[in-house]
């Protein structure tokens, strides 16, 4: 079974431009979360989505951050215009739907976006 | 928004167990606690949760205190490869979307 899979590795963009990141999670999996961890800070979350749907997106640090999921499956995070505080690692995790929702599901996380912004 | 408390740093004999301490003083009933450890450049991997009782699984055991403020999570056998940051995390049950990243401790296991 593929795991949780982040695309490109890496993106090294200049300040003001524009970037993509795109995570393919699990397959089945309803949730998808986007964390990330900036530069000597601990990992943070950004939001969350239930299918199509955001759940949660109190973590999105401003409007320069877009995430969409159409159509329930791969998911989308687009910075428009990147700034050079943006530099870091974004990771995706899914987990399923855990029914109940009691919060006693695995997260799987994918191995991440290193993104520089010079 | 860190809930939980870790050393920095530990190290820890190849073949020997690894028990990674954890504080989380100020957890209610309804939250789990998670472990997940990160290697160098991948991503955050699961290793064990557990709610008020102890748990095994084949990679670890987890330890929680009675009063549930602290616990434990025990390597039986360390490795070389088990190098890695440990995360403990607290995650509410119903209100579940976050899982809260501490600082984690940097487990050095030593040949």
């Amino acid at each position: 079974e593929a795991g949780v899979t982040q695309f490109p590795s890496h993106s090294v963009i200049e300040k003001g431009q524009t970037v993509t990141l795109r995570c393919d999670p699990i397959s089945g999996h309803d949730n998808l979360y986007w964390y990330r961890r900036v530069m000597g800070k601990e990992i943070k979350f950004l939001l969350h989505f239930v299918k199509e749907s955001k759940q949660d997106e109190s973590g999105m640090p401003n409007n320069r951050f877009l995430a969409e999921r159409t159509g329930g499956t791969y998911s989308t995070l687009k910075v428009q215009p990147a700034e050079l505080e943006d530099s870091g690692v974004y990771f995706c995790a899914s987990s399923q739907e855990a029914g109940q929702g009691v919060g006693n599901e695995k997260l799987f996380f994918g191995s991440g976006t290193q993104l520089s912004v010079l | 928004d860190a809930k939980t408390t870790q050393p920095p740093s530990m190290d820890c004999a190849e073949g020997r167990a690894a028990n990674l301490p954890c504080n989380h003083s100020t957890i209610s009933g309804n939250e789990y606690v998670y472990w997940y450890r990160q290697i160098h450049s991948q991503g955050p991997q699961y290793i064990i949760h557990g709610l008020k009782n102890n748990e095994t699984n084949e990679m670890a055991s987890l330890i929680i205190t009675e009063d549930r403020k602290s616990s434990t999570l025990i390597l039986p056998h360390a490795t070389l490869r088990d190098t890695a940051v440990y995360y403990c995390i607290v995650r509410e049950r119903y209100n579940f979307n976050k899982f809260y990243f501490g600082s984690g401790t940097k487990l050095n296991v030593k040949p």
